[in-house]
Formats: C-alpha cells, structure tokens, sequence
C-alpha cells in the first residue's frame, strides 16, 4: 500500500535552514508527481510546491520562491524540500503529497499523504 | 491567487443527518476541485475529486457537485467517524488554494 513519511522536522532558529525528507513506498514514485504542503492555525493549507515526476518541472508558491527548493531522488524513492532563510511565519506542520494525472487537461489531483512533520521556527 | 471560501465554518449536526458544506471560489475553476477530510492531529484525507469522483475507498454517503465557482459537498446520513474538519482545494491553477475549512461537530 501507498506510504509517505516524512521526517527532518524540529526546532529552528530564524534565518537557518532545514531539510524535510519524504521516504515513499508501495508505488512506483518515479511515475508520480509530488508536492509539499504546509498547515498553520492560521493560514490553514497551504500549498507550497510541485516536482514533476522527472524533476523536469516545479513551481512554487511565490513567497517562498527562492528560499525553499524541492528536489527528488526517484532512486532513493525519496522526495526532499529544502527550507534557506526559515522565518517565524514558517512554522508549521509539512506535509508531503502524491498527486495524479487524469483529463485531457493532465490536472493533478492528490491522493495520498504523508503524516506530517513539524517545523517551529523560534530563537 | 484564486481564493477558496467555504460555509459554514463550523456545523453542528447528529449522527444520520444530511451535511452540506459549500465551497466558492473566485474565479471559474471548472470541475478542478477536490475535497478532503482531517481529523485532529492526523494528516488530511482525500475524498473528492474532479468536484465529483469519490477517490478509491470513500464511504458513497459522501457526494460532490458543482461547476465553475460554486461547489458542495454532501454526507447523506452522518456517522460517527465522519466528525471531522472538511477542506476543498482548487487545483486548476498555481498556487493550488484550500478553502478555510469546515468542522462539523456532533450536536
């Protein structure tokens, strides 16, 4: 069966980086698209990111364009974001999704998630 | 951005009871709307997508409708494992946007 866990959460402090891992297993994670999601109580969900199942393609949500960098390792069957410049406003819970393809229009919907790993940012 | 706004924030409602929760969205996002479920401290859930395609496993007591910027999502006959928070996501365009959520609670 389909599992994602993620891990590399913790304690930070601002303007340090930090890198999530997202370990899949029970399906081929080279054919999947993945993404990384956050939660706070006060934005709620909040998507973060996309990596095509080659790596070929990524977007970001903007306002952490140029400080976080998703990356996979279809090898290792592991997905990872990197987190530069962490900020107080970035702590969260993270949360690492599958999505699939379906449509003429190849629109990317979420299936599977991961547990969540928690970042707090704080000096 | 494409914003995404569900009503009633919260809902009280008894076991076996009709749940509708609605969803708007900003702008036409056709049918690229999903929903999910999370229960306190776990992981959201995937339930719906393509506004109406229940995803492999979901219980047919849930339903999804709609097109363009007005969508619901409806648990015909309530049970208890269903008292939870309710999400819907617009997937049409980047950035992906959830809606602020839905807690239905037992009355």
């Amino acid at each position: 069966q389909v599992h994602l866990e993620e891990s590399g959460g913790g304690v930070v402090q601002p303007g340090r980086s930090l890198r999530l891992s997202c370990a899949a297993s029970g399906f081929t994670f080279s054919s999947f698209a993945m993404h990384w999601v956050r939660q706070t109580p006060d934005r709620g969900l909040e998507w973060l990111a996309i990596i095509s199942s080659d790596a070929s393609n990524i977007n970001y949500l903007d306002s952490v364009k140029g400080r976080f960098t998703v990356s996979r390792d279809n090898s290792a069957n592991t997905l990872f974001l990197h987190l530069d410049s962490l900020r107080v406003e970035d702590t969260a819970v993270y949360f690492c999704t599958r999505s699939f393809v379906y449509g003429v229009a190849r629109a990317h919907a979420f299936d599977f998630w991961g547990q969540g790993t928690r970042v707090t940012v704080s000096s | 951005d494409i914003r995404m706004t569900q009503s009633p924030s919260s809902l009280s409602a008894s076991v076996g009871d009709r749940v509708t929760i609605t969803c708007r969205a900003s702008q036409d996002i056709s049918s690229y709307l999903a929903w999910f479920q999370q229960k306190p401290g776990k992981a959201p859930k995937s339930l719906i997508y393509a506004t109406s395609s229940l995803q492999s496993g979901v219980p047919s007591r849930f339903s999804g409708s709609g097109s363009g910027t007005d969508f619901t999502l409806t648990i015909s006959g309530l049970q208890p494992e269903d008292f939870a928070t309710y999400y819907c996501q617009q997937y049409k365009s980047y950035p992906f946007t959830f809606g602020g959520g839905t807690q239905v609670e037992i009355k």
